[in-house]
């Protein structure tokens, strides 16, 4: 069965403590992995497709790695506005379909 | 492009009522999709379309219909609503591209509550 685990469920963070989100997922064949931001009472906002092992995406103070068997939301010197919960979802080979996992609630204090 | 649009933003049903969660996109995508997002549950597919008159089931799609008359519109029709429906619904399109899709770009969300 297709799984997208992700890890921790929440972490709390001091302004300025860099740390790293982990997506582990099993699926038949990867097209592709995304990274999705999710602000309380909105949809997931766009934040990284990653599609092979090795590449990297970077955006500010968030950068995305992926191996064959995860992949890695890394933030550096965290703001409080980068409170949010972060979803990663993969996109499976043969299919139309996203797996999602259940996301990261991540809060960084000021 | 206002992107992807959801109508209503809150909707209160009694059970057995039915209704229709508006989808809209600018962005001439030929891929839309419907999720719920339930605590605890993570976001699941519930029907998609890759294109007009082309729909599909997802992960869940029990008491769900769907249809594609339009590129621009997806609406989600819930037949006899139960409160195991009550969730937050997600609208999302995508382009595709060598008949594969690429990053889905989601709509705000519907808050819907089933007594």
């Amino acid at each position: 069965e297709d799984q997208v685990t992700q890890s921790p469920e929440a972490l709390r963070l001091q302004e300025g403590e860099s740390s790293s989100l982990n997506c582990s997922y099993t699926v038949s064949g990867l097209r592709g992995l995304f990274w999705y931001r999710q602000d309380p009472g909105k949809g997931p906002e766009f934040l990284f497709t990653l599609y092979s092992a090795g590449e990297e995406k970077e955006k500010e103070r968030l950068k995305a790695t992926l191996t064959k068997k995860e992949s890695f939301l890394h933030i550096t010197a965290p703001k409080p506005e980068d409170s949010a919960t972060y979803l990663c979802a993969v996109h499976i080979g043969g299919s139309e379909k996203l797996v999602f996992g259940k996301g990261t609630k991540l809060t960084v204090n000021p | 492009n206002a992107g992807v649009t959801q109508t209503p933003k809150f909707q209160v049903l009694k059970t057995g009522q039915s209704m229709t969660l508006q989808c809209a996109q600018d962005m001439n995508h030929e891929y839309m999709s419907w999720y719920r997002q339930d605590p605890g549950m993570g976001l699941r597919l519930i029907h998609y379309s890759v294109g007009a008159g082309i729909t599909d089931q997802g992960e869940v799609p029990n008491g769900y219909n769907v249809s594609r008359s339009t590129t621009e519109d997806f609406p989600l029709r819930l037949l006899s609503a139960a409160p195991s429906q009550t969730s937050v619904y997600f609208c999302a399109s995508s382009s595709v591209a060598g008949g594969l899709t690429d990053t889905q770009y989601f709509g705000p969300g519907t808050r819907l509550t089933v007594l």
